[in-house]
């Protein structure tokens, strides 16, 4: 079936510096793409969205590229914050069926 | 306001003690659904619900039900809490239901009900 893996965390950056998170996923057709944060002590939130290949979703700062050849959604952010401690979930989605979600990456910054 | 509201937001109960968390949201979102979230597994689907009188089990459904009689409205009871789902809880709804395209199936999520079974 269709599932969504993610780099394993903690990432722990000092604030300014360059943010890569890695995503790659599995799926049988083109399925939609979709990064989603999480606050501490709050629900989820979409973050930013790819619809097909090539897309480049942002939002914040932050950009992922709708990789098709590579089946891959990566999270950038050229500098980071400290308000950007967080967990990052990676997500995909078919027309029709459940989000299906990686298993999160905690981001830690510090000044 | 648009939003996802659960409640409650925490709660300690017993082994056995019937309970329900209740979820509403105020955006007229046909797909609701519940994942509980688990330190190491990520969010996992408990139940959805494409619409009214509408659901259907996700990947972790033991121990847990859900009923769809309104749309705004889609509770989770777990008749008789084991320790096993002490967990972290999340309802969320989208427009969604079988429509396609990556607007219609973003998710809103409430603010979470953390469950604690002794």
């Amino acid at each position: 079936g269709d599932s969504v893996t993610q780099m394993e965390g903690p990432v722990t950056l000092s604030e300014e510096a360059f943010l890569t998170i890695n995503c790659t996923y599995t799926a049988t057709g083109y399925p939609s793409l979709f990064w989603y944060v999480q606050y501490p002590g709050e629900g989820l939130q979409l973050l930013l969205k790819a619809t097909k290949a090539d897309d480049k979703g942002s939002n914040k700062g932050f950009e992922a590229t709708y990789r098709k050849e590579t089946t891959s959604f990566h999270l950038e952010k050229g500098s980071v914050q400290v308000s950007d401690s967080a967990v990052y979930f990676c997500a995909l989605n078919q027309a029709g069926t459940a989000l299906i979600f990686g298993k999160g990456t905690t981001l830690s910054v510090s000044s | 306001e648009a939003q996802v509201t659960q409640n409650p937001r925490y709660l300690i109960t017993v082994t056995g003690k019937k309970l329900t968390v209740t979820c509403s949201q105020n955006m007229n979102h046909e797909y609701m659904s519940w994942y509980r979230q688990d330190p190491g597994l990520g969010l996992r689907q408990i139940y959805y619900s494409m619409n009214v009188e509408v659901t259907d089990k996700g990947d972790v459904p033991e121990g847990y039900k859900v009923s769809r009689k309104e749309k705004r409205n889609f509770p989770l009871i777990l008749e008789s809490p084991s320790p096993n789902q002490t967990s972290l809880y999340f309802c969320a709804s989208s427009l969604g239901g079988g429509r396609t395209g990556a607007g219609a199936n973003v998710l809103t999520f409430g603010a979470g009900s953390r469950l604690t079974v002794l």
